[in-house]
């Protein structure tokens, strides 16, 4: 089956600089990432995600970067704000019209941003 | 649009006792869905899927079951609670199709005492 990696485990930046996570996977017909955010004691909320045919997506301060060959996917955070602080999950799942697309997770990045 | 409900938020319950853990969904049509648990400061494990009424797939062998006995209720059961069974319960749906993603619910933190 499918196994993510995901690095760094915890992260810790000043305000205002860059973040960037990032995460592996092994099995190559994935085709769908996503990341999560989730905030303490909360549920993981999907903030972005990209698909095999994309190599790159942004949506302001978030962008994420595909590289399909080396099988490995990056979240880049630019002017990191205080309540940026959360744990962030990288995902890679095979979706089909026929299959049940089931979620293989990473194990999470704690960032810390610092005021 | 589509919201997911779960309940009860959090639940302390003594070893050996019973567990139900109750998820609905509502404004989709024949979802996927998806029970996970989160230990304290881990990832997330998923541990059943289903993709219809009635059928459930394990992920995990535990004394966990789940059961689809609605289109948009998937239910979360144990007979017996083990200590290991304390955590975070989250459940999930996706859409059918290849670009939908996955939305969860707003969880449940099981202690068993």
């Amino acid at each position: 089956g499918e196994n993510v990696e995901q690095h760094p485990s915890t992260l810790s930046v000043q305000e205002g600089d860059s973040a960037v996570i990032k995460c592996t996977y092994s099995d190559s017909a994935s085709n769908y990432f996503p990341w999560y955010k989730q905030e303490l004691g909360k549920r993981p909320q999907l903030i972005i995600d990209i698909r095999s045919n994309v190599g790159e997506k942004k949506d302001q301060r978030i962008a994420v970067t595909l590289n399909k060959t080396a099988k490995h996917f990056s979240l880049h955070i630019t002017e990191t704000q205080p309540e940026d602080s959360a744990v962030y999950f990288c995902a890679a799942i095979l979706l089909q019209y026929t299959n049940a697309g089931k979620s293989t997770f990473g194990d999470g990045t704690t960032l810390t941003v610092k005021p | 649009s589509q919201t997911i409900h779960q309940w009860p938020a959090t639940l302390v319950q003594p070893v050996g006792s019973p567990l139900s853990l109750e998820c609905t969904v509502e404004g989709t049509s024949n979802p996927n869905l998806y029970w996970y648990r989160q230990a304290a400061g881990r990832g997330l494990q998923l541990l059943f899927y289903s993709v219809g009424i009635g059928q459930i797939s394990s992920e995990v062998p535990q004394n966990l079951s789940a059961s689809r006995p609605q289109d948009r209720q998937f239910i979360l059961s144990s007979k017996k609670l083990l200590l290991s069974d304390s955590g975070f319960y989250l459940c999930a749906w996706r859409g059918t199709g290849k670009s939908s993603p996955l939305h969860f619910g707003n969880g449940t933190r099981l202690t068993v005492t």
